[in-house]
This record gives structure tokens, sequence and C-alpha cells, in this order.
């Protein structure tokens, strides 16, 4: 059973740009989370969809944005980026079992000059 | 405010000895605390979990223990290894809200040969 992907890995932008970044959970996951993990703050929550709707959201500007498709797959899309934005952009499915547990993706390195 | 405080933020341990990563968390709704290891360049992977009605959960060398009244957790990782040598990540979420998952700042485990 293939795991969660992220693409891209690797991305360079400047400040103002915008970046979106791809995710595609295990087969059979309907919720799709991300979180923005940096050495200062450790893992943050920003959102999660289920079922292509929003169901949770983090204490996150209005510049990080998300949505997600019929066939669960998730983007997340950060807009004006700013120097503080760099961070590795992680993505997790989860199972409708409820049981917990989160896979996580390999996540998206972004990297703000 | 942070609902997840973990501790040490690194930890130095010889192999074959035993580390010690403490949890503590505020909010009492909260009812699946996992742990998550990560490797450099990795997404975080589940390692092992625990629901606040058992008191300690063991899986091959690591174990949970858990303090409902005090309202912390740890985890002890016997015999380690340098192969152990990873982040850890505590967790805690409410069952139905597994994609909004609270974090801890993470440890840093090095175990020397």
């Amino acid at each position: 059973k293939a795991g969660v992907t992220q693409t891209p890995r690797y991305l360079i932008k400047t400040r103002g740009q915008q970046v979106t970044l791809s995710c595609s959970p295990i087969s059979g996951h309907r919720s799709v989370s991300w979180y923005q993990q940096t050495p200062g703050q450790g893992l943050q929550f920003l959102f999660e969809y289920f079922s292509e709707t929003q169901r949770n959201k983090g204490n996150f500007p209005g510049r990080f944005s998300g949505r997600q498709f019929s066939n669960s797959r998730s983007e997340m899309n950060v807009s004006t980026l700013e120097l503080g934005d760099s961070a590795l952009y992680l993505c997790a499915s989860s199972s409708t079992a409820n049981t917990g547990e989160l896979f996580f993706g390999e996540g998206s390195r972004l990297t703000v000059l | 405010q942070q609902q997840v405080k973990q501790s040490p933020q690194s930890l130095i341990v010889q192999k074959g000895g035993i580390s010690i990563i403490n949890c503590a968390y505020e909010n009492t709704a909260f009812d699946y605390f996992p742990w998550y290891q990560q490797f450099p360049g990795k997404g975080p992977a589940l390692l092992i979990a625990i629901r606040p009605d058992v008191s300690e959960k063991k899986e091959g060398r690591f174990t949970i223990s858990f303090n409902k009244s005090a309202k912390q957790f740890s985890l002890h990782i016997m015999d380690s290894q340098p192969g152990d040598s990873a982040t850890y990540f505590c967790a805690a979420s409410w069952n139905t809200n597994a994609g909004k998952s609270t974090f801890g700042d993470g440890t840093t485990l090095t175990v020397k040969p």
C-alpha cells in the first residue's frame, strides 16, 4: 500500500510570491491534515479536510489556505510569502475508523528568500 | 497556549541504557496519546500510543506510562540502540479529531555506541 506522497519535496521562493503544495493520501483515507514544522515552533496544525470539507483550522493567517478534491488529494496554498513561512510542510492522512493514528508524508521543504 | 509540554529538549544516552521522555497535557478532553518518531528527512511515524483507560502499554522495547490524575505521560526506551537516534514527539488528540493533533516540541535523542 503506497504511503502519503507530497510534492514537491523542495522548493525555493522569494518574498511576496505564492506557493502550492500537493498531497496524495493513503488509498482509502478521506482525512488529510497539514502541519507546519519549524525548529522553533515544532509541529503546528494548519487545517484538516474530510470529504472535501474543511473540518478543523489552526491559528494561521488567511494567507494559508487549502482544499481537498473528490479523490481525497489535497493542496495547500500560501500567498504573499514571508521569510517566516520557511518550514517543512507535512501532510498526514488518517482513516475513517478514527483510530487516532496519523500517517505522514515526507514533507515539502519551503525556503523563502 | 501550549497544550502539550515535552521534556527534555535533547537527550544523550549510552547504548543499552534507558531513554525517558516526558510530556504533560492540559486539556482533559484529550483521549488519545501517541508518540511519533522522526528521522532526518522523513515525516514522523507512529511509534506507540495509549488511551487514558490504561496506565501502561508496552510494545517491544518501547513503553508508555500514563498518569491521568497528573495529566502526564512518558515514553521509556529500554536497551536503547544507536538506531533509535531520532526526534521523538508526543501528541494528544480527541479520537474523533485525530487529524487535529497537538504536538509537543520534540526531543532529540542521541544514543552513543
